[in-house]
Formats: C-alpha cells, structure tokens, sequence
C-alpha cells in the first residue's frame, strides 16, 4: 500500500543532542515537505525538496537540515536541539503536477527537548 | 504575513447541522485551493479541492464554495456528524505541484 511514513512516532529528548526524524514514502513522489506544527494548530512550511539533491528552505526559518539523497528518503536533522524545538514535525509528498490530489501527509513526530 | 486567513478558529454545531468555514486569500495567482481534515494524533488529509474555473464543487457531505471576485472560499459540511469532529485546514499554492500555503485552522465539535 502505498503510503509515507514518519519515525519515531513520539521522542523525548535532551537538550543538547543531535537527532534525526526520519521520513520515506513509497508512492514515488518527487516533492517532499517538512511542516512544523505548532500546539495551537498552524502549520509552518520548514523544508521542502522538488527531487533528489534539491532542497530549499521553506516560510519559517529553522535550525534543521535535510538531505534527499533518495527519492523516498527525506530526513530532517537537528545538529543540538533546544526546548524551542519540541513540537510536532510533519512530513509530507506530492506528484509533479500536484492535479487534484494534492498532499499525503506522514502522523508525525511529536518531539519534546527537555 | 498571513496569506491565507482562516475563520472560525473552533466551532460548535449540533449533530445534523450545518459546519461552515471561511478562508479568505491574497494572492490573485494561487490556482488551487484544497481542504484537509486532521484528526488527532494523526497527519492531515485531502478532504476536497478546487480550482478557480469553477464556483462549487460537491463530494458527499462536503461542499467547497469559491468566490473568486472576493478571493473567498467556504468548506460546508451537511448533516453534520460526531465523527467529523476534527480540525480542518484550508489551504492554497500557486500552480500546479507546487508548496502549499495553509490557513490556521478550525477546531469543529459536532455534539449529539
């Protein structure tokens, strides 16, 4: 079944670590999405990728990095992540084009730094 | 600089009623406009979408209204249920295929 998937599902950890949120999806799209979401809801674009090594920032500035080595992979790293890290992280894709069904978004991550 | 504005941020309707949701844009060159619903615990998705070219589209319950004079769009949902409890996001981007800008999203409580 086609689908994208996000883990680990919920993290806690320490300030001061380096951490990486993992992302694949398995529907071949090329265009791939971060979004940051905050407790009261909004969702903030943070990275997004139109294809293998090609990533931009997005809307809201952050400390996080991706990389797209793989068409499937897109994973989201935080070199030292701080308190003002903990929310949640979606991921999501779309196909080139994007028609009419739009995008498939991942469960999410929820971290919290503590 | 908010260029999709979403409203209500919650709303409370009875079961059987009528949910409306307003979303208002900017920018005169978004050509998509799609509607996510999110359950919690859960990542957002596509309910519905729409282009410019046409005023209404319907799928089930669903209705999307577009004004595209008043740069408006509305989510109606009929008859409405407990389980469409959720919170919905309208959203917009330019051109086909390309990243979306969402509104901040409305908390609906359908009661029995």
């Amino acid at each position: 079944e086609a689908d994208i998937y996000q883990t680990p599902r919920y993290l806690v950890i320490g300030t001061g670590k380096k951490i990486t949120l993992e992302c694949s999806q398995t529907m071949g799209h090329d265009k791939m999405y971060w979004y940051q979401q905050d407790p009261g809801m909004e969702l903030h674009l943070i990275h997004y990728s139109y294809g293998v090594n090609s990533t931009e920032k997005g809307d809201l500035s952050s400390e996080s990095t991706v990389s797209r080595i793989r068409t499937e992979h897109f994973p989201l790293t935080l070199e030292s992540a701080r308190p003002s890290h903990t929310s949640q992280y979606l991921c999501a894709s779309s196909e080139l084009g994007q028609g009419i069904n739009g995008y498939t978004f991942g469960s999410g991550t929820r971290l919290t730094v503590v | 600089q908010q260029q999709v504005k979403q409203s209500p941020q919650s709303l409370i309707v009875q079961k059987g009623g009528i949910s409306i949701i307003n979303c208002a844009y900017e920018n005169t060159a978004f050509d998509y406009f799609p509607w996510y619903q999110q359950f919690p615990g859960k990542g957002p998705a596509l309910l519905i979408a729409i282009r410019p070219d046409v005023s209404e589209k319907k799928e089930g319950r669903f209705t999307i209204s577009f004004n595209k004079s008043a740069k408006q769009f509305s989510l109606h949902i009929m008859d409405s249920q407990p389980g469409d409890s959720a919170t919905y996001f309208c959203a917009a981007s330019r051109g086909g295929g390309n990243k979306l800008t969402f509104g901040t999203g409305t908390q609906l409580k359908v009661e029995l």
